[in-house]
């Protein structure tokens, strides 16, 4: 399963929206999840089954789709999302497949 | 709290070994199974190899395997990479991962594994 992530960079004003993008090259149902990395640091969980937002992520971050395109939303860019995010999906379990990433800087 | 602690990485030559472990707590280690998820400098994050819970089922990614072993210590609490016939494209940081049959909502810190001459 090929995971792909678009754009590769977004640049966002403080206080916008972010939409990101993540297709997957074959049906996955709701069997996907999204992750913030900030840099020196390990991945992040956000976002679970496409749309559960997982504990004490704020509710800016909002996840849809289902099957094979998927969207990850920031309602209003705080100084702390600028990061790269990435999509993954597990409905192959055990077998996982991430996307390349999007790297979400200030514009 | 869950904890995953990574260690074992290092700089090595091209064609030498490496083990790398990651000392786990928090949680009731035998009843999870484990992943290994890399990232090689400034690029996305690469799944690696999965164990089960009691250690009987392996999977590694096609351009590991027959290099690499994931394996685990259930009276240790510790997960394994044994990584053997290492390339400069092994070049990564490795996470451990706490398998949920599902998204990967623990994470370790990583270990930096360098293979240059």
């Amino acid at each position: 399963i090929v995971v792909t992530q678009s754009p590769g960079t977004l640049s966002v004003s403080p206080g916008e929206r972010a939409t990101l993008s993540c297709r997957v090259s074959q049906d996955v149902g709701g069997n996907l999840a999204w992750y913030q990395q900030k840099p020196g640091q390990a991945p992040r969980l956000l976002i679970y089954g496409a749309s559960t937002r997982a504990t004490d992520i704020p509710a800016r971050f909002s996840g849809s789709g289902s099957g094979s395109e998927f969207t990850l939303t920031i309602s209003s860019l705080q100084s702390e999302d600028f990061a790269v995010y990435f999509c993954h999906q597990y409905n192959n379990w055990p077998l996982y497949t991430f996307g390349q990433g999007t790297k979400v800087e200030i514009k | 709290q869950v904890q995953l602690v990574e260690s074992g990485g290092g700089v090595v030559q091209p064609g030498r070994s490496l083990r790398l472990s990651c000392a786990t707590s928090g949680f009731t280690f035998s009843k999870y199974g484990m992943h290994w998820v890399r990232q090689a400098p400034g690029k996305g994050l690469e799944w690696v190899a999965v164990i089960s819970n009691d250690g009987s089922n392996k999977h590694h990614e096609d351009p590991v395997k027959g290099r690499f072993t994931i394996s685990r210590d259930n009276s240790k609490n510790t997960l394994y990479l044994q990584m053997d016939s290492l390339r400069p494209e092994d070049t990564a940081v490795y996470y451990c991962a706490k398998d949920t049959g599902g998204p990967l909502a623990f994470w370790g810190q990583g270990t930096l594994v360098t293979v240059s001459s």
